[in-house]
């Protein structure tokens, strides 16, 4: 099992230029969140999504929006980028309904997609 | 609004002392506490939470929900303990996670 996959890796951007972020859950998961690392800082809770549904959204402006598709796997678009949008982009998938009970249905990170905006 | 309070960005020990790393949280529930490790060049993962009260790699933390701590702590710490740590907390409902912003635990030979 590969675990959370996520691509590219790194990516650089024009400001104002728009940006999609892929990620592929871990095998049997279905919920996918999505965080934001700038330099130096914990992750920020972005979104998350189950059954293809943004169920719940942390403090970030709507020019960040997101899908999930049928088969789990999450994309996270940005628009009319910003210098400050550079970051470290991570996913976590976990299985609906975990509250830390089974850990191995747990959050599981992805490694990122470092976006820099120039 | 939930807040994980991390006082420590840097910290540093030699091999075989005791480590604590502090966490303060504030959230009006019953929060659900994890702490989560970073290695150098790997992803992040999770170390132990509160609930399982379980022991990893020799850390253990223990839920103080009067002082609002889920300080982190090991007896005697090795160098590959060297990694960033963060403390983080969980609503129940939803499984979203906030983060301190870490800390980075170097061990000197």
């Amino acid at each position: 099992d590969a675990g959370v996959t996520q691509s590219p890796t790194h990516l650089i951007k024009t400001r104002g230029q728009q940006v999609t972020l892929r990620c592929s859950p871990k095998s049997g998961h279905d919920t996918v969140s999505w965080y934001q690392q700038a330099l130096g800082q914990g992750p920020q809770f972005i979104f998350q999504y189950y059954e293809e549904e943004e169920r719940q959204r942390g403090n970030f402006p709507d020019r960040f929006s997101g899908h999930q598709f049928p088969n789990y796997s999450s994309e996270l678009n940005v628009n009319a980028l910003l210098l400050g949008d550079s970051a470290l982009y991570l996913c976590a998938s976990s299985l609906a309904g975990w509250t830390g009970g089974h850990l191995g249905y747990g959050y599981t990170f992805g490694s990122g997609t470092r976006l820099t905006v120039v | 609004a939930q807040r994980v309070t991390q006082p420590e960005k840097l910290l540093s020990v030699f091999k075989g002392a005791p480590v604590e790393l502090k966490c303060n949280y504030s959230y009006s529930g019953s929060p659900e506490l994890f702490w989560y490790v970073q290695y150098s060049r790997q992803r992040l993962q999770l170390l132990l939470r509160h609930i399982s009260r379980e022991s990893i790699k020799g850390f253990t933390a223990d839920l103080n929900k009067g002082e609002t701590s889920f300080h982190l702590k090991k007896p005697f710490a090795q160098e590959e303990d060297s990694a960033m740590y963060y403390c983080a907390l969980m609503e129940p409902s939803y499984g979203k996670l906030t983060f301190g912003q870490g800390t980075i635990l170097t061990v000197h030979p």
